[in-house]
């Protein structure tokens, strides 16, 4: 079973903080890294699907960057916001097309 | 836009009774996959189809049984309930291809067994 690590399992930072997290995944048979967004009480929305090594996707403040070849992937918040507040979630796509998730990131943004 | 509908909601069962969770949805998307999440442990696979017709087994199957008789449906079945399949239960379907692979969810069931 391939085993998705995030890091660190919950981050305080003050609004406009600028953060980081971090997800690891086996390099071999790597397909496809996604990170979501999950707020209390909704569905996880997708912020990015990566897969070429070397990726760095941007989404407004968000971008996160993809390493295939030593198995990792950071996520930054820029400025983070109260709104950025919610759990960061990072999946790994096997060639056999299960996607493995990671625990998540549970963020807090103090205004 | 529906989306990917899940119902029911909520349901509290008592141990040893059946029921079925039915996920729906409307973007023609061939893959399928009931998660589970627990405190402290993420999304975890159940069971996931990748047509219809077809069914595979994932992290956690045990306890549970699918079907996939149409596309748009993937059903996950409890025949015997145990209080550790006490959870929220999400639904999930991505695009055939690839690369892409980005998965919409659905809003979660939430499951209690007493």
């Amino acid at each position: 079973i391939l085993n998705v690590e995030q890091s660190p399992q919950s981050l305080h930072v003050q609004e406009g903080d600028s953060t980081n997290f971090t997800c690891s995944f086996p390099s071999s048979n790597f397909y496809a890294l996604h990170w979501y967004r999950w707020e209390t009480a909704k569905s996880p929305e997708a912020l990015f699907v990566m897969t070429l090594n070397g990726d760095e996707k941007k989404k407004g403040r968000i971008s996160a960057t993809l390493n295939t070849k030593e198995g990792y992937s950071y996520l930054y918040i820029k400025g983070s916001q109260p709104e950025d507040s919610a759990t960061y979630l990072c999946a790994a796509l096997t060639g056999g097309f299960k996607t493995i998730f990671g625990a998540g990131t549970r963020l807090f943004v103090k205004a | 836009n529906a989306g990917v509908t899940q119902t029911p909601k909520f349901r509290v069962l008592k141990t040893g009774q059946s029921m079925t969770l039915l996920c729906a949805q409307d973007m023609n998307h061939e893959y399928m996959y009931w998660y589970r999440q627990d405190p402290g442990m993420g999304l975890r696979l159940i069971h996931y189809s990748v047509g219809e017709g077809t069914t595979a087994k994932g992290e956690v199957p045990d306890g549970y049984n699918v079907s996939r008789l149409k596309k748009q449906n993937f059903l996950l079945g409890l025949e015997s309930a145990a209080p550790s399949q006490t959870s929220v239960y999400f639904c999930a379907s991505s695009y055939a291809t690839a690369r892409t692979g980005e998965l919409f969810f659905g809003e979660g069931s939430r499951l209690t067994v007493l």
